[in-house]
């Protein structure tokens, strides 16, 4: 157990609507991830933190933003949903040095 | 451009076999291969890894082969128990900013295993 939480589990939004996830943590750890899933895709980056204020862009970043103003919260936010962003979300965590990234049970969103 | 592909949308074995997960890269920068395990409305959780300098990992009934020239990697599952059916996920890691590392995931193996 790596201390993750997340939050909402489940969410069912409108399209144009501005949604937040957040992710929490309680070892403080340096590295966050959030991730969707997806039928055929796998699990798909979508923005990374390497440290309070400091992230970046993963593979599907367009639509989403995040913030880090303390270690232990990393939140994403979909700044309109939009129907393709119907999906499972996923944060995780990874402690050095170790390779390995642990990961929250999940959101589920419903974008109608 | 899918970088891991699983090709196996689905396996299925009998239980107390032996299952094995393959999955194949084509980046060469890759520095650690994972396999996670998913159930149904959970997260994914970790099974095993393994360092693109070795060729083997054990860990109990789970071993990771990784063959550097053929890009390939395989899971393999002995005994295969019925708790052991869920999909499973290959993914490669590599380096990025500030010390961070992307995991790139394949689509997944759904593994069923039957009594």
């Amino acid at each position: 157990d790596a201390g993750i939480t997340q939050s909402p589990r489940h969410k069912v939004t409108e399209t144009g609507t501005p949604v937040t996830l957040r992710c929490h943590q309680t070892e403080n750890h340096r590295y966050m991830y959030w991730y969707r899933q997806d039928p055929g895709h796998g699990l798909r980056l979508i923005h990374y933190s390497y440290g309070v204020k400091d992230t970046d862009k993963g593979e599907v970043s367009d639509g989403y933003s995040v913030s880090r103003s303390k270690t232990e919260d990393f939140l994403l936010t979909l700044e309109s949903a939009t129907s393709s962003q119907t999906s499972v979300y996923f944060c995780a965590i990874r402690n050095p040095p170790g390779e390995t990234q642990y990961f929250g049970p999940g959101t589920r969103l419903l974008v109608l | 451009d899918q970088q891991v592909k699983q090709n196996s949308p689905s396996l299925s074995v009998q239980e107390g076999r032996i299952s094995i997960l393959n999955c194949d890269y084509t980046n060469s920068m890759f520095d650690y291969f994972l396999w996670y395990k998913k159930y149904p409305a959970e997260g994914p959780t970790f099974l095993i890894s393994i360092s693109s300098i070795k060729d083997k990992n054990e860990d109990g009934r789970f071993t990771v082969f990784l063959n550097k020239s053929a890009k390939h990697l395989s899971l393999h599952i002995v005994p295969s128990q019925p708790g052991d059916s869920a999909v499973y996920f290959c993914a490669a890691s590599f380096a990025v900013r500030g010390g961070a590392q992307k995991l790139v995931f394949g689509q997944g193996t759904r593994l069923t295993i039957n009594p």
